[in-house]
């Protein structure tokens, strides 16, 4: 399978522990997105990386929230302190920037459940 | 600001029917690209069709096609001959016009139940 894929698919962890989740792109797409869905919304946009760099973050990223991505392949985005409003299913992409379309492939995704 | 509007939260329609996703945005820039995404409960977000602003036609893939207003600025989603399997959420989404980036904005999404 060479899609994005995503780990674990699911976590439940109690108020106040730290988490970490890891997005492993397609191989050749040195554009990686991260992106937040709560219940009955769509997709928000947290932050963007093109190869190691981060380019932009959103006001949604808290100082809680960090993401890396050290050799522009996989990535990790970690919450500290998790708190119930983190509950959400945590989305990654990947895509190329010289398709004309730039269609962002998506990951199955990591369900966060904050108890 | 941009943003995405999609007013059906949830639709039905009988299997063989077409269905239209409704989809309006807001954008002053006019250089602009629209996707629409499947997402099944699996959770995984399927590309199914792109309209980029300065096309001149409107977009098809196999049983989608997208009825691209620009006008009225709507993008709507037509999906042929219904099938089970097309039960799903579907997402509206408009890449941020002008940013450097290509991030998404989306809609809520429109709930589709398709009936035997």
């Amino acid at each position: 399978d060479t899609g994005v894929s995503q780990n674990p698919r699911h976590k439940i962890t109690k108020r106040g522990q730290n988490v970490t989740f890891r997005c492993d792109p397609i191989s050749e797409h040195n554009r990686l997105y991260w992106y937040r869905q709560t219940l009955g919304q769509g997709p928000e946009f947290l932050t963007y990386f093109q190869n190691e760099a981060q380019l932009e973050k959103s006001r949604l990223l808290s100082d809680r929230f960090s993401a890396e991505r050290p050799k522009g392949s996989f990535s990790t985005l970690e919450i500290q302190r998790t708190e119930q409003g983190d509950s959400a299913m945590y989305l990654c992409a990947s895509s190329l920037p010289q398709d004309r379309v730039n269609e962002q492939y998506f990951g199955p995704g990591t369900r966060l459940t904050v108890t | 600001a941009q943003k995405i509007t999609q007013t059906q939260p949830g639709m039905f329609v009988q299997e063989k029917e077409a269905v239209t996703l409704d989809c309006t945005y807001d954008t002053s820039d006019p250089s602009y690209g629209l996707f629409w995404y499947k997402q099944p409960s699996s959770g995984e977000m399927i590309f199914l069709i792109y309209q980029g602003s300065y096309d001149q036609q409107n977009a098809t893939e196999g049983r989608y096609s997208l009825n691209f207003q620009k006008a009225r600025k709507s993008a709507n989603l037509v999906i042929s001959a219904s099938q089970l399997g097309d039960s799903a959420m579907y997402f509206c989404a408009m890449r941020e016009p002008g940013g450097a980036t290509n991030k998404l904005i989306f809609g809520t999404g429109t709930l589709l139940a398709v009936q035997p």
